[in-house]
């Protein structure tokens, strides 16, 4: 596809519900990040893919969220048992470098999903 | 620590009035240094990537420079279109990529 595309853009989960979030990178994207975004602050790291493997997943604020991109392309990150502190902006971003000692490129991100837990 | 600070936290300009942006960082290995632009309800949109101290970028009214230690982001003469949040990012030991919270500008006509 021609940009970076997430859904659901909007999700409101009751209390303790399990919400799976899906990113579809850019054709061809190596590195894939995930992040979450608080009102008035800046993306929090969650966790990095490099193909399908999982790199880095130390952002992760709990057991209850997990990350998956199994073939290297689509990803998707899940909560289990939400909670309201888990209402956030979830924003994917992809790039073309491989990192490991190599010039890393700008991610390009998408939309978001803009969870809600009522 | 490890850490990436922006200010100021909001900026207000008049239309034509030329300002700059922030941004230090204590990190190690900086790997490079990406500046980004955020409309509400918009993921980040790439602007500039600046990989060593000297180093400058240019875009319309936008121009980005790098020293060891922090990164500005000049704006020449801004026009209401520029009102966003202009987030800074570093990217160092390998696959860390961290934001700063962003500095929201606010320019009236």
């Amino acid at each position: 596809g021609a940009g970076v595309s997430q859904s659901p853009r909007y999700k409101v989960a009751k209390r303790g519900q399990d919400v799976a979030l899906r990113c579809d990178p850019i054709s061809g994207h190596v590195s894939l990040f995930w992040y979450q975004q608080a009102l008035g602050q800046g993306p929090e790291f969650l966790t990095y893919f490099q193909n399908e493997a999982q790199l880095d997943k130390s952002g992760l604020p709990s057991d209850r969220f997990f990350a998956e991109r199994p073939e290297g392309s689509v990803s998707t990150l899940k909560i289990q048992r939400t909670q309201q502190e888990d209402s956030a902006v979830y924003l994917c971003a992809s790039s073309l470098d491989r990192g490991w000692g190599r010039t890393f490129t700008e991610a390009f991100f998408g939309q978001g999903t803009r969870l809600t837990v009522v | 620590e490890d850490q990436v600070t922006q200010s100021p936290e909001a900026l207000r300009l008049q239309e034509g009035e030329s300002s700059s942006l922030n941004c230090s960082y204590t990190v190690s290995g900086l790997r490079g240094l990406f500046w980004y632009r955020q409309d509400p309800g918009k993921g980040p949109e790439f602007l500039f990537t600046l990989y060593s101290a000297g180093e400058e970028k240019e875009k319309e009214r936008l121009k980005a420079t790098l020293t060891k230690k922090e990164s500005f982001l000049h704006i020449t003469a801004p026009k209401p279109e520029d009102s966003a949040t202009y987030l800074c990012a570093v990217i160092y030991n390998f696959n860390k990529f961290y934001f700063g919270s962003g500095t929201k500008l606010n320019v009236k006509p």
